[in-house]
């Protein structure tokens, strides 16, 4: 069965204390893995698709990487407005595009 | 660009009313839509998947007659609860898939908070 977990479920950090959250999926035929951003009361913000293994890649503070098993999202000097959920997803191989989504880390950054 | 766009943003309404959302692509065409359904603290929950011009895919579980599905163009896609009721209260999401080279992306607008009276 296609699934996707993602650890941990919440993460504090102080501003500037760089780490990464997990995100691990078992699919069959990875067509590509996704990752969000959602604030409280907003729909989920596009960051980044990786498509295979090995494959990175960032914008400002965020770096994205995968393996064949897992995906991990790099925050580097995290700001206060880095704090949200992120959500990770992924879409199997012969889908109706349809995603498959992890229950989300919701990230804290403390000034 | 891949912006979309939800109205209304809040609705509140009394039980046994009809309330529609809309859904719009507003920078691009989607032939197809998807409508989800998040409870506090937890991840999406897929209802449906719209195709333009043709019927819409329920998930299992979700009552067609319930939650009617209009994706009647390119750039619009309605949801209507029918017959609200209190445990219809919940915050409602759509998204617009933009076709890819190697896969789709799903851009999502950002959201409807339904309450139910």
């Amino acid at each position: 069965e296609d699934q996707v977990t993602q650890s941990p479920e919440a993460l504090r950090l102080q501003e500037g204390e760089s780490s990464s959250l997990n995100c691990s999926y078992t699919v069959s035929g990875l067509r590509g893995l996704f990752w969000y951003r959602q604030d409280p009361g907003k729909g989920p913000e596009f960051l980044f698709t990786l498509y295979s293994a090995g494959e990175e890649k960032e914008k400002e503070r965020l770096k994205a990487t995968l393996t064949k098993k897992e995906s991990f999202l790099h925050i580097t000097a995290p700001k206060p407005e880095d704090s949200a959920t992120y959500l990770c997803a992924v879409q199997a191989g012969g889908s109706n595009y349809q995603l498959i989504w992890g229950a989300g880390t919701k990230l804290i950054i403390k000034p | 660009g891949a912006v979309v766009s939800q109205h209304p943003s809040r609705v509140i309404c009394k039980s046994g009313t009809s309330v529609k959302i809309e859904c719009r692509s507003l920078d691009f065409q989607a032939t197809t839509m998807f409508w989800y359904r998040q409870f506090p603290k937890q991840s999406l929950m897929l209802m449906a998947t719209s195709n333009e011009g043709s019927k819409a895919t329920y998930e299992q579980g979700v009552e067609k007659d319930k939650f009617l599905i209009n994706h009647a163009s390119l750039t619009l896609s309605t949801l209507t609860v029918t017959s609200a009721h209190p445990e219809d209260s919940s915050f409602y999401i759509c998204s617009a898939r933009v076709r890819g080279h190697s896969t789709d992306t799903q851009y999502f607008g950002p959201g409807t908070r339904l309450t139910v009276l």
